[in-house]
């Protein structure tokens, strides 16, 4: 286990409805980066958050948007819920900074479903 | 923009055998990180290999091993002596500092 846990396992909502998803870092990581995986397909990258603020977005629409609190946990929030943003919702924690490259640790996931 | 492809949807191997997973990458930064992550039926990501793209030589953690070939843009991860916990999705990433390209990823079945 990573020590990274997100919350909650599963959740159903409606189109139009508004989520929220929660991630616990592993202890001393300072860096939340969070990931959406559709059926079928690899993880994309949504946005990252380093010492609470936001440092790196993918190509997702404003909706999803984000918070990273000062223990370093982090939320994603979606609004207005379209069919297509049921997926897997990965979040992984990392040591960021002056560092070659910061190994990522993932937690086991949310999986959502719009209906 | 940075891409990663993986030919291979699904692989079989027996087990005790060895299996290379292909995947090639298309990045125009000269420095980067390759990445193994396998992803069993639960869902969660574990962090297998890494490669960075000036070090000499190939990458090697216990049976998982990076075929490194920077020339062909090529970073096959070859996993020796299969076990029947290895089936799992395993996905090839290039980046770093949490901007992770993932592939598509090959689903690797091994049989008894």
């Amino acid at each position: 286990e990573t020590g990274v846990t997100q919350s909650p396992t599963h959740l159903i909502k409606t189109r139009g409805q508004q989520v929220t998803l929660r991630c616990s870092s592993q202890s001393g990581h300072n860096t939340v980066s969070w990931y959406q995986q559709a059926l079928g397909q690899g993880p994309q990258f949504i946005f990252q958050y380093y010492r609470e603020e936001e440092n790196g977005r993918g190509n997702f629409p404003p909706r999803f948007s984000g918070l990273q609190f000062p223990n370093y946990s982090s939320e994603l929030n979606v609004n207005a819920l379209e069919l297509d943003d049921s997926a897997l919702y990965l979040c992984a924690s990392s040591l960021g900074g002056e560092v070659p490259y910061n190994e990522q640790f993932f937690g086991p996931g949310t999986r959502l479903t719009v209906l | 923009a940075q891409k990663i492809t993986q030919t291979q949807p699904g692989m079989f191997v027996q087990e005790k055998e060895a299996v290379t997973l292909d995947c090639t990458y298309d990045t125009s930064d000269p420095s980067y990180g390759l990445f193994w992550y396998k992803q069993p039926s639960s869902g969660e990501m574990i962090f297998l290999i890494y490669q960075g793209s000036y070090d000499q030589q190939n990458a090697t953690e216990g049976r998982y091993s990076l075929n490194f070939q920077k020339a062909r843009k090529s970073a096959n991860l070859v996993i020796s002596a299969s076990q029947l916990g290895d089936s799992a999705m395993y996905f090839c990433a290039e980046g770093s500092q949490g901007n992770l390209i993932f592939g598509k990823g090959t689903k690797l079945s091994v049989k008894p």
